[in-house]
């Protein structure tokens, strides 16, 4: 069965730490996704990676970094958290050609 | 603004009733994708439609394609309780590398009565 799992679903940080959100599957996929999700504003793509240790920008990049050393593991990094990133973030995955796209859990973060 | 835009916001029905959700979006597209979310939960995938088809079906659910308007919509028939979630469309593009990039609509929260 297909698995995607994310190593936290709740998570508390304060403002200026660095966060880490790993995110894992087991499909061999070579597509990765992190989404953030805002009540209002639906999923919005931060980053993908189409292969290791290749990432492209999303739609909202911007104070986040991500790092995917390995095919099954894809790292969301917040460098210094801020308030407004407190949000749920989504990992996905897909295979190369295929347009459907498998999802975590979800981790719920909220910055204080 | 988001690709996709889901009609209704909100949705209320009785159990046994049929549910519909209207998706339009604005640029060219490849395919067109339907998702389920629980509450609080990740997305499933639902229903995949190429922008060559006008509808797909898969058990209760049924998605139709107009390219010409830039539309589809999600029919779910015979609903029950646990069709009670928040429903997405979402359009693609190709990535350069292969696989597709999806942008996301804001949803259509359904809720099944008893």
């Amino acid at each position: 069965d297909v698995k995607v799992t994310q190593s936290s679903r709740y998570l508390v940080k304060r403002t200026g730490e660095k966060v880490f959100l790993e995110c894992v599957q087991d499909m061999d996929h070579e597509n990765m996704f992190w989404y953030r999700q805002d009540p209002g504003l639906g999923l919005r793509l931060i980053y993908f990676s189409y292969d290791v240790k290749m990432k492209e920008k999303g739609d909202i990049p911007e104070g986040y970094s991500v790092s995917r050393e390995k095919k099954e593991r894809f790292s969301l990094i917040l460098e210094s958290a801020s308030t407004n990133q407190t949000s749920m973030y989504l990992c996905a995955s897909s295979p190369r050609f295929r347009g459907e796209q498998y999802f975590g859990p979800g981790t719920r973060l909220t910055v204080t | 603004s988001q690709q996709g835009e889901e009609d209704p916001q909100a949705l209320s029905i009785q159990e046994g009733e049929n549910a519909t959700m209207n998706c339009s979006y604005k640029t060219s597209i490849n395919n067109l994708q339907w998702y389920r979310q629980n509450s609080g939960r990740g997305l499933v995938h639902l229903i995949l439609i190429r922008s060559n088809e006008r509808e797909k079906h898969s058990g209760r659910l049924r998605v139709t394609l107009d390219t010409s308007k830039k539309s589809s919509s999600l029919l779910i028939t015979a609903s029950r309780a646990a069709d009670t979630a928040s429903y997405f469309c979402a359009t693609d593009a190709i990535l350069t590398g292969g696989g597709n990039k999806l942008t996301f609509g804001t949803g259509t929260q359904l809720k099944v009565e008893l």
